[in-house]
C-alpha cells in the first residue's frame, strides 16, 4: 500500500542548513510535496516537484527527488526562528483519484 | 477570497452524541476534500467531492461518518453516535489550478474531542 515516512524531530541553530528526508513506497507518485504546519494554522504547501524531475529550487527551499530509492528532502538554507514547524512530506499516488498521502510530519526546532 | 474557512474552530461532545462539521471552500474551486488528523500523525484522506459529487471515499469513513456538499460549494462533514475515538483535527481542503498544479488550499480545522 502507500505510506510515507519521515523522522518526528529536528534541531538546528539559526543560520544553519536544515535537511528534512521523508521515504515514500508508491513508485507511481506523480507529485510530490512539502507542506508547512504552524501552530493553530492549516496546512500551508511549500514547494512539490514532478516524479520525473530530480531536484528543484526556490529561495532557501532545495528539494531533492531519488526516484530510484524513493528518497525525497527539503533542504531550508539559512534556517531562521521562523521556520519552527511541523513539516510533511506527502504524495499523489498516481491512482486516478485526487487524494494525497500525507507522512507523520517532522517538528523543525530552530534554537536561536 | 479569504481562504478556505471551517467553523466550528472547537468542539466538545459527549461520547454517543451527532456533531456537525461545515467548510466554505475558495469560491472557484471544485474539489474539495476532508481529512482527520491525530496528534503526532500527517493527515489522513477521508473523502473527496468534485462540485457536488462524493466521487472517492477512504475506507477510515465508517457508516457513522457523512458528507455531503449539496450545491457544490460549501460541504459538512456529519459524525454520528461519537466515539472518543472520533477525537481528532477535521481538515477541509479545496483546490484549483496554480500553473498546472492542482493545488490544495488548506482550512484551519476543527478540533473535535470527544468526552
Amino acid at each position: 500500500g502507500e505510506d510515507v515516512e519521515q523522522s518526528l524531530f529536528l534541531s538546528v541553530r539559526e543560520g544553519d542548513s536544515s535537511v528534512i528526508n521523508c521515504t515514500y513506497t508508491d513508485s507511481s507518485s506523480t507529485y510530490l510535496y512539502w507542506y508547512k504546519q504552524e501552530p493553530g494554522a492549516g496546512l500551508q504547501l511549500l514547494t512539490y516537484i514532478f516524479s520525473n524531475m530530480d531536484m528543484k529550487q526556490d529561495q532557501r527551499l532545495t528539494v531533492l527527488l531519488n526516484k530510484k530509492d524513493k528518497h525525497l528532502s527539503l533542504r531550508i538554507a539559512d534556517t531562521q526562528t521562523g521556520d519552527s514547524a511541523i513539516y510533511f512530506c506527502a504524495e499523489s499516488p498516481n491512482t486516478g483519484g485526487f487524494k494525497t498521502i500525507f507522512g507523520a510530519g517532522t517538528r523543525l526546532f530552530v534554537k536561536a | 477570497d479569504t481562504g478556505v474557512s471551517q467553523n466550528p474552530r472547537h468542539k466538545i461532545t459527549k461520547r454517543g452524541q451527532n456533531v456537525t462539521f461545515r467548510c466554505d471552500p475558495i469560491s472557484e474551486h471544485n474539489r474539495l476534500y476532508w481529512y482527520r488528523q491525530t496528534l503526532g500523525q500527517g493527515p489522513e484522506f477521508l473523502t473527496y467531492f468534485q462540485n457536488e459529487a462524493q466521487l472517492e471515499k477512504s475506507r477510515l469513513l465508517s457508516d457513522r461518518f457523512s458528507a455531503e456538499r449539496p450545491k457544490g460549494s460549501f460541504s459538512t462533514l456529519e459524525i454520528q453516535r461519537t466515539e472518543q475515538g472520533d477525537s481528532a483535527m477535521y481538515l477541509c481542503a479545496s483546490s484549483g489550478l496554480t500553473g498546472d498544479l492542482e493545488t490544495q488550499y488548506f482550512g484551519p480545522g476543527t478540533r473535535l474531542l470527544v468526552l
